[in-house]
């Protein structure tokens, strides 16, 4: 999926070193969350998951951290890679089923 | 094991048409989730079919409709098309059980262009 938006916040960040990207949720009924990678051309790929009885989970070369108080999620990703370029999205799920809300996404731009 | 298959990949329409887009989940899942993708109001839950029955609705209106096979297999349908139906139409498939940390898993998309 191209995704064009016209108002994505970009990140730009230099190979190597670490990117944070922030998102608010808006259901503090909430009790799942998720973040997803988009490149040009490709639909939402998992990246990583946290439930919200967790603060933090760890992947390989990513963390995600929940602060429930603020309704506030992170993807951390460590010595980010050209490869790492793409949209990312967090998404949140407040019951069983597949009804996700996803926010509206960071472009993250990894300078070599 | 293969992932979620869209098909076609584009198609360009023009208004009053309608449209079946359908999707392939990953063999096993009997989960299957429509979503529509755009540069303005990004990405949007339309419906989610689970044992050949809708589960989950989203605020689209009636001209969105779907349905699913008993091979898990699905359609969605969009009558009367409209300029904003433009988009990018995402399936996504799961196992379909009850687990709240049930991942989903996406295809492509099928990129509609409405003239």
């Amino acid at each position: 999926g191209e995704n064009v938006g016209l108002h994505l916040p970009t990140l730009s960040v230099q190979e190597g070193d670490n990117s944070i990207i922030n998102c608010a949720y808006s259901n503090s009924a909430s009790d799942y969350f998720i973040w997803y990678k988009q490149e040009s051309g490709k639909g939402p790929q998992f990246i990583i998951d946290i439930r919200s009885n967790m603060d933090k989970r760890q992947g390989q070369r990513v963390t995600v951290l929940l602060n429930k108080t603020v309704k506030h999620l992170s993807l951390q990703i460590a010595a980010t890679q050209p490869g790492d370029s793409a949209v990312y999205f967090c998404a949140e799920r407040k019951a069983a089923g597949n009804k996700l809300t996803f926010g509206g996404g960071t472009r993250v731009l990894v300078k070599p | 094991k293969a992932g979620v298959t869209q098909t076609p990949r584009y198609l360009i329409k023009t208004r009053g048409q309608q449209v079946t887009l359908s999707c392939s989940p990953i063999s096993g899942h009997r989960s299957v989730s429509w979503y529509q993708q755009t540069p303005g109001q990004g990405l949007q839950f339309l419906f989610e079919y689970f044992s050949e029955t809708q589960r989950n609705k989203g605020n689209f209106p009636g001209r969105f409709s779907g349905r699913q096979f008993s091979n898990s297999r699905s359609e969605m349908n969009v009558s009367t098309l409209e300029l904003g139906d433009s988009a990018l139409y995402l399936c996504a498939s799961s196992l379909g059980g009850s687990a709240t940390n049930e991942k989903l898993f996406f295809g492509s998309g099928t990129q509609l262009s409405v003239l």
